[in-house]
């Protein structure tokens, strides 16, 4: 069965610093990977997806993630964090009829 | 501008009562989704639709109902039968190709007092 794991529940970093947020996924075949974006109260945005090719992807407000099957993992990272990335991010996989399955969020903190 | 409109944003109900949750989109899609977030576990899928008139049921549909009469509307029942409803829910549509992306709505926050 498809899943999604997010290991880390809470991440704080300083503004400016650079950022990684780890997801592992169990699949079959080879994954559609998702990553979005939730502020407060808010619903989802998308920052970026994986269906194929390049293994590295580029996505909105200047973060990129990684697809690495050998690993399983499809971490997202952004070089320079800003405090207006404080927020809650979400990695899912697409299983059959197009439904995601979400992992469990991370929380990202952004101190000054 | 085409999105996703949920109303209310905010519905208080008394234990016991039906609720039922607003769900509109101008995207054209074919499919739409309803989820539930509760903290520390993401988003759980309720009902699904991929075609106007056929909803199938997600993970955790016990409780729910939904309807697909119209291909831009997609209302969500909580009913009485939902013994922890209190949540906020979630709806997204998508073309409903494979792998496409899903556009969220600004969701609704139910509490059940």
């Amino acid at each position: 069965a498809q899943s999604v794991t997010q290991p880390d529940i809470h991440i704080t970093v300083s503004e400016g610093a650079s950022l990684e947020l780890r997801c592992n996924y169990s699949y079959g075949a080879t994954p559609y990977l998702f990553w979005y974006v939730q502020s407060p109260g808010q619903g989802l945005q998308l920052l970026l997806k994986y269906f194929s090719g390049d293994t590295l992807v580029q996505g909105i407000k200047g973060f990129e993630a990684e697809f690495k099957r050998s690993q399983s993992s499809f971490n997202l990272r952004k070089p320079s964090v800003h405090w207006s990335d404080a927020a809650e991010y979400f990695c899912a996989v697409a299983r059959g009829a197009n439904n995601l399955f979400f992992g469990t969020g991370t929380r990202l903190t952004v101190i000054p | 501008d085409g999105g996703i409109t949920q109303s209310p944003k905010y519905l208080f109900r008394k234990e016991g009562q039906n609720v039922t949750l607003s769900c509109e989109q101008n995207l054209n899609h074919d499919a739409m989704y309803w989820y539930r977030q509760d903290p520390g576990q993401g988003l759980r899928l309720i009902y699904y639709s991929q075609i106007v008139n056929d909803f199938q049921k997600g993970d955790i549909a016990e409780g729910y109902s939904v309807s697909r009469e119209k291909k831009e509307s997609f209302p969500l029942t909580v009913t009485s039968a939902q013994k922890n409803p209190t949540a906020f829910y979630l709806c997204a549509s998508s073309t409903g190709l494979g792998g496409d992306t899903q556009y969220f709505g600004p969701g609704t926050r139910l509490t059940v007092l």
